[in-house]
């Protein structure tokens, strides 16, 4: 495989469930990000992991759990979500996070929240 | 501070018409600019970027674009669309070593008519 893989592709959940959403890159790259896509909004950024070390949490609500167990994988934990949580999550590579290269995004993760 | 502002949330043109989405940054820091392109159901692909060398960028797919200081412009120009342009495009904005820490504008819908 290459690029970035994120599954699952789509996901419905209700408010009290527990679901995870997982992102592997084959790309050799040290920094993964995840991003919120929501309709008639910009992307935002939510988490930077740099080798594996959270650089940067873009205030996102504690909901929201993310996790890196090492330079090619990340989840993104969710639990007792909002409706309003319902959108693309987008994960992203870059070979670093002081480089100005550009980010290789998966195809996202459509989550509904009912 | 950086922002984007992007001129239009849906353009339409006929095929083999000129294109042109606009977009319009504000950065306290030297930028540097992406354009993104995202098809249905697909994650976002760079397009072309801008990092301080020419200020004429060419991108994939004929795309390219102008990096105007004086008028904090970089605006997507192709000089004849094709139907398989029709995708929502976005501009994004970051500062020097950065990596993927982007900020995106709210994106334009570009339709192309037979």
């Amino acid at each position: 495989e290459t690029g970035v893989t994120q599954t699952p592709r789509h996901l419905v959940m209700g408010m009290t469930n527990k679901k995870s959403l997982k992102c592997e890159q084959h790309l050799g790259h040290n920094a993964m990000y995840w991003y919120k896509q929501s309709a008639k909004k910009p992307l935002e950024l939510m988490f930077v992991y740099n080798f594996k070390e959270q650089t940067e949490n873009n205030s996102v609500p504690s909901r929201f759990s993310p996790e890196c167990p090492n330079s090619s994988h990340l989840f993104l934990h969710l639990h007792t979500l909002q409706p309003e949580d319902s959108a693309l999550y987008l994960c992203a590579s870059t070979s670093g996070t002081r480089d100005t290269g550009e980010l290789f995004f998966g195809e996202g993760s459509r989550l509904t929240v009912l | 501070a950086q922002s984007v502002t992007q001129l239009g949330s849906h353009v339409s043109v006929s095929e083999g018409a000129l294109v042109l989405l606009r977009c319009n940054y504000s950065s306290s820091v030297p930028p540097y600019l992406f354009w993104y392109v995202q098809y249905p159901n697909q994650g976002l692909q760079l397009l072309l970027k801008y990092t301080s060398a020419a200020t004429l960028v060419k991108g994939i797919n004929g795309f390219e674009a102008e990096f105007k200081k004086s008028e904090t412009s970089f605006h997507l120009t192709k000089p004849s669309a094709h139907m398989s342009d029709a995708a929502e495009y976005f501009c994004a904005v970051s500062g020097y070593n950065q990596g993927g820490k982007l900020i995106f504008g709210q994106g334009t819908e570009l339709s192309v008519k037979p």
